[in-house]
């Protein structure tokens, strides 16, 4: 069974400054995709960034940027320039590219909180 | 568009009580998932359903039942709530899997639910 892990419980940064929040991930698999989820206190989770296993390029959008090595089972995820707005929990999550069982189902890390100070 | 919807957003129950969590999404997906959220430990899957008539266990099954009504709705129920069924929920749903496609999981927006 696959695992991920955020060794950060909470992270903060001032406004305007870089922020890189960590996640490692356990698995056998060599295809898989890696997210970053965003949940602001309204509870909403919101899709921050993909990145495909396959592909060596590391994923950008925007301000939002991961930071992938595969060898090292590491997805870290860069916030530049962060914003009052970015404040929120953050959830790294793998998900098997095997069909049949896995059927789409994401594993999700413990979470990061991040605090934003302005 | 509304996206998953989720009712309740909150519920109080008693120890051995029971409910249902309705989820209904548009977008005509055909996965559903249940997840719980507790703190320090992410969300966890309950059930899923790869497709209209078929339900799995997740990673935390035990207390739960669900019942995939059409291809829009997929329930959650307490048959026996328990204190350690406290919890915030989350319905999710995507499209068919096939392991080529990155469709991402879109998720309600959740219902807190205490049990005392």
């Amino acid at each position: 069974a696959q695992t991920v892990t955020q060794s950060q419980p909470e992270m903060s940064v001032q406004e305007a400054e870089t922020v890189t929040l960590s996640c490692t991930y356990d698995t056998s698999e060599s295809d898989y995709y890696l997210f970053w989820y965003k949940q602001p206190p309204s509870r909403q989770m919101i899709l921050v960034i993909r990145q495909e296993a396959y592909k060596q390029q590391n994923a950008t959008e925007n301000r939002f940027s991961v930071n992938f090595q595969k060898a090292a089972k590491s997805f870290s995820l860069k916030i530049s320039d962060s914003q009052l707005g970015d404040a929120a929990m953050y959830f790294c999550a793998y998900r098997s590219a095997k069909g049949g069982t896995s059927y789409g189902k994401l594993t999700f890390g413990q979470g990061t909180i991040l605090t934003v100070h302005p | 568009n509304a996206g998953v919807t989720q009712t309740p957003k909150f519920q109080v129950l008693k120890t051995g009580q029971s409910m249902t969590l309705q989820c209904a999404q548009d977008m005509n997906h055909n996965s559903m998932y249940w997840y719980r959220q507790d703190p320090g430990m992410g969300l966890r899957l309950i059930y899923y359903s790869a497709s209209e008539g078929t339900t799995d266990k997740g990673e935390v099954p035990n207390g739960y039942n669900v019942s995939r009504l059409n291809k829009r709705e997929f329930s959650l129920r307490l048959e026996s709530a328990a204190p350690s069924q406290t919890s915030v929920y989350f319905c999710a749903s995507s499209e068919l899997w096939t392991g080529e496609n990155n469709s991402p999981l879109h998720f309600g927006n959740g219902t807190r639910l205490t049990v005392t």
